[in-house]
C-alpha cells in the first residue's frame, strides 16, 4: 500500500522540550511539505523539500527544523523556541512538478 | 494578508440539491488552484482542480469553476450526499520551481442534511 505515514496521532509535551515528528512516504515523490493547521484557519506552509539535502522556509518557519537525509523521510522538530507550539501538524508529498500534493493523516501535538 | 479567502465558515444545504462552495483570491501569480477535502482529525484529500487557462472543470458530482477576471473560484457538488460533509478547502498555486506551494483558504464546513 502506497501512501504517507505520521506517528504518532497523538503527542503530548511539556513546555521547554523539543519534539520530532515523523513523516514518512513510499510513494516515491520527490518533494515534501510540513503545514500546520489551527482551529477556523487554514494550512499554513512550515517548511518544504524538493530533494534530498535540500530544504526550504515556507511562511511560518520560526521555532521549527527540519531534515531531508531520505527521499522517503521528512521528520519535523518542533523546538522550544516556537512560541504557540499545540496544534494539528501535517505532512503531505508530491511528484516534482505535480501541484497536487497528498497528505498524511496528521499528528495532533498537545504542549503544556 | 490573506492571499485565499472562503468568506463561508459554514454552509448547510439539503441532501439531493446543490453544494456552491466559494473561493476568492488576490495573488494573481496564482495559475492553478486545487479542492480539497477533510473530516475531523484526518489529513486533506485531493477533490478536483483546475487550471488558468480553463474556467470549468468537471469530475463526476463535482464541478470547479475559475472567474480569472474576478479572482473568484467556487465548488458546485451535485447532488450532494450525506457523505459530502467535510471541510472543504480551496488552494491557489502559482507557477514557480519544481515544488509547488499552495496557500490555502481557511477552509468552509460543509453540512448535508439527510
Amino acid at each position: 500500500d502506497g501512501g504517507i505515514t505520521q506517528s504518532p496521532k497523538y503527542l503530548f509535551r511539556k513546555e521547554g522540550q523539543n519534539v520530532t515528528l515523523s513523516c514518512e512516504q513510499n510513494l516515491n515523490h520527490d518533494a515534501m511539505y510540513w503545514y500546520r493547521q489551527d482551529p477556523g484557519q487554514g494550512l499554513r506552509l512550515i517548511y518544504y523539500s524538493q530533494i534530498v539535502n535540500d530544504f526550504q522556509k515556507g511562511d511560518i518557519a520560526e521555532g521549527y527544523s527540519v531534515s531531508r537525509e531520505k527521499k522517503e523521510s521528512f521528520p519535523l522538530t518542533v523546538t522550544s523556541a516556537q512560541k504557540n507550539p499545540t496544534a494539528f501538524y501535517l505532512c503531505a508529498s508530491s511528484p516534482a512538478i505535480y501541484y497536487e500534493q497528498y497528505f498524511g493523516p496528521g499528528t495532533r501535538l498537545t504542549v503544556t | 494578508d490573506q492571499q485565499v479567502k472562503q468568506n463561508s465558515p459554514s454552509l448547510s444545504v439539503q441532501e439531493g440539491r446543490i453544494s456552491i462552495l466559494n473561493c476568492d483570491y488576490t495573488n494573481s501569480m496564482f495559475d492553478y488552484f486545487l479542492w480539497y477535502k477533510k473530516y475531523p482529525a484526518e489529513g486533506p484529500t485531493f477533490l478536483i482542480s483546475i487550471s488558468s487557462i480553463k474556467d470549468k472543470n468537471e469530475d463526476g458530482r463535482f464541478t470547479v469553476f475559475l472567474n480569472k477576471s474576478a479572482k473568484h473560484l467556487s465548488l458546485h457538488i451535485v447532488p450532494s450526499q450525506p457523505g459530502d460533509s467535510a471541510v472543504y478547502f480551496c488552494a491557489g498555486a502559482p507557477f514557480s520551481g519544481s515544488a509547488r506551494q499552495l496557500t490555502f483558504g481557511s477552509g468552509t464546513q460543509l453540512t448535508v442534511l439527510p
